[in-house]
């Protein structure tokens, strides 16, 4: 059973440099969401989508960008990477009709 | 801004003692979950309680929730070294697709 789906699981970019965190999940859920995790912080909600085509912002949604062309898949784009987007990124998933969310096994990120 | 506020930030006791964790919110909910995150891995989920419930058993874990305090906790009975993990609890308002995330206890459970 794969679920959620996470890749890279490290990368490590320079500032500026735009890149895409990829998440997939095979459970057929509508609701997918992008946490980032960092020290202190607990988890926040950058970007979320409820189905294929709909997607929007969470708490800290700023330097980042999502799309949602399938029911399966949940790219997170960072457009020009900074120092402070350093952090661990989890994709997340939901069915509509449950309430336990499904996290992928994170993305470890460091902008130098 | 974090929802969900746990105490204490980190708790270390001794394998078979129970440990209790406590979480505080600040708006209303419809319910609230806790999730475990071992080192290194992705949040699991524990349990949910919903706002119209005061407790909740699954196995060694009890939740308990007092929407009169906006108050809720964790509690693991008979711990083991396998129980040292980070826990979250979070909460759902109007939006269950929104789940809000406290900052977490880390558990050390010593053997």
């Amino acid at each position: 059973n794969a679920g959620v789906t996470q890749t890279p699981k490290f990368q490590v970019l320079k500032t500026g440099q735009s890149m895409t965190l990829q998440c997939a999940q095979d459970m057929n859920h509508e609701y997918m969401s992008w946490y980032r995790q960092d020290p202190g912080m607990g988890l926040r909600l950058i970007h979320y989508s409820v189905g294929a085509g709909i997607t929007d912002q969470g708490e800290v949604p700023n330097g980042y960008n999502v799309s949602r062309s399938t029911t399966e898949d949940f790219p997170l784009r960072l457009l020009s990477a900074a120092p402070s987007q350093t952090s661990v990124y989890f994709c997340a998933s939901r069915p509509s009709s449950g309430n336990t969310i499904y996290f992928g096994e994170g993305s470890w990120l460091t902008v130098v | 801004s974090q929802q969900g506020e746990e105490d204490p930030q980190a708790l270390s006791i001794q394998e078979g003692e129970n440990a209790t964790m406590n979480c505080s919110y600040k708006t209303s909910i419809n319910n609230l979950q806790w999730y475990r995150q071992n080192s290194g891995r992705g949040l699991v989920h524990l349990i949910l309680i919903r706002s119209n419930e005061r407790e909740k058993h699954s196995g060694r874990l009890r939740v308990t929730l007092d929407t009169s305090k906006k108050s809720s906790s964790l509690l693991i009975t008979a711990s083991r070294a396998a129980d040292t993990a980070s826990y979250f609890c979070a909460t759902a308002g109007g939006s269950n697709y929104k789940l809000t995330f406290g900052k977490g206890t880390l558990l050390t459970v010593n053997p």
